[in-house]
């Protein structure tokens, strides 16, 4: 099974920018769609965005509240997905988690915290 | 923006009992390829989320056979046929058309044992 690993979080200030890395386990992670799914602190789930693989063109898609500002992007000799995350709003304070797949979410990882506050 | 609407929010449950989740989508979730593009997740305490059940009906690998969804167009049903201590968590339906907003969540039904 494929295993993810987030890390990159922190505290950030208001306005200011984060990359958030996914590495992959395996090779596999290049024939997979990623996304990108955060979770404020007591809320529920809510996707951010996701990055295609390269056969399907490797284009990314956005949640409304993050498009212009976070930019998904992929390396797939490295088995890595990155999440960059630009002009940060304490709404954007969450736990953020890779997990692959198109039509379903198969693999998850444990995560890693933003918190944005002055 | 379609909506998923989860009911009940809250759900006591005593151990062996059954138990269910309702999900109900704004917009039909029934695809010209005859799928039904509804997902449901468990993310227990302290947890990531993980699937239990994918395209509305099927379960996913190691999801134990006493979780059943079914339900088809806008509304949703997942199932615990005897619940146990270990499905304690906040279960989540979630629709994946390929269309804008692409995945929306429910709100999350929180099972917790009576």
């Amino acid at each position: 099974e494929l295993q993810l690993v987030e890390s990159g979080g922190g505290l950030v200030k208001p306005g200011g920018s984060l990359r958030l890395s996914c590495a992959a386990s395996e090779s596999s992670v290049s024939k997979a769609w990623v996304s990108w799914v955060r979770q404020a602190p007591g809320k529920g789930l809510e996707w951010v965005g996701r990055i295609k693989r390269e056969i399907d063109g490797g284009t990314t898609d956005y949640a409304a509240p993050v498009t212009g500002r976070f930019t998904i992007s992929r390396d797939d000799s490295k088995n890595m997905v990155y999440l960059e995350m630009n002009s940060l709003k304490v709404e954007d304070t969450a736990m953020y988690y890779c997990t692959t797949g198109g039509n379903w979410f198969a693999s998850w990882g444990q995560g890693t915290r933003v918190i944005v506050s002055s | 923006d379609n909506v998923m609407t989860q009911s009940p929010l809250s759900l006591p449950v005593t151990p062996g009992e059954p138990a269910s989740i309702s999900c109900r989508s704004s917009q039909s979730l029934l695809q010209s390829d005859g799928h039904n593009y509804l997902n449901w997740y468990l993310q227990r305490p302290g947890q990531s989320p993980h699937l239990l059940i994918y395209l509305g009906s099927i379960r996913a690998s190691g999801v134990p056979d006493r979780f059943s969804g079914s339900g088809s167009g806008t509304d949703f049903t997942l199932k615990i046929s005897r619940v146990e201590a270990e499905d304690v968590g906040t279960y989540y339906c979630m629709q994946a058309p390929q269309t804008p907003p692409f995945y929306t969540f429910g709100q999350g039904t929180r099972l917790e044992i009576k």
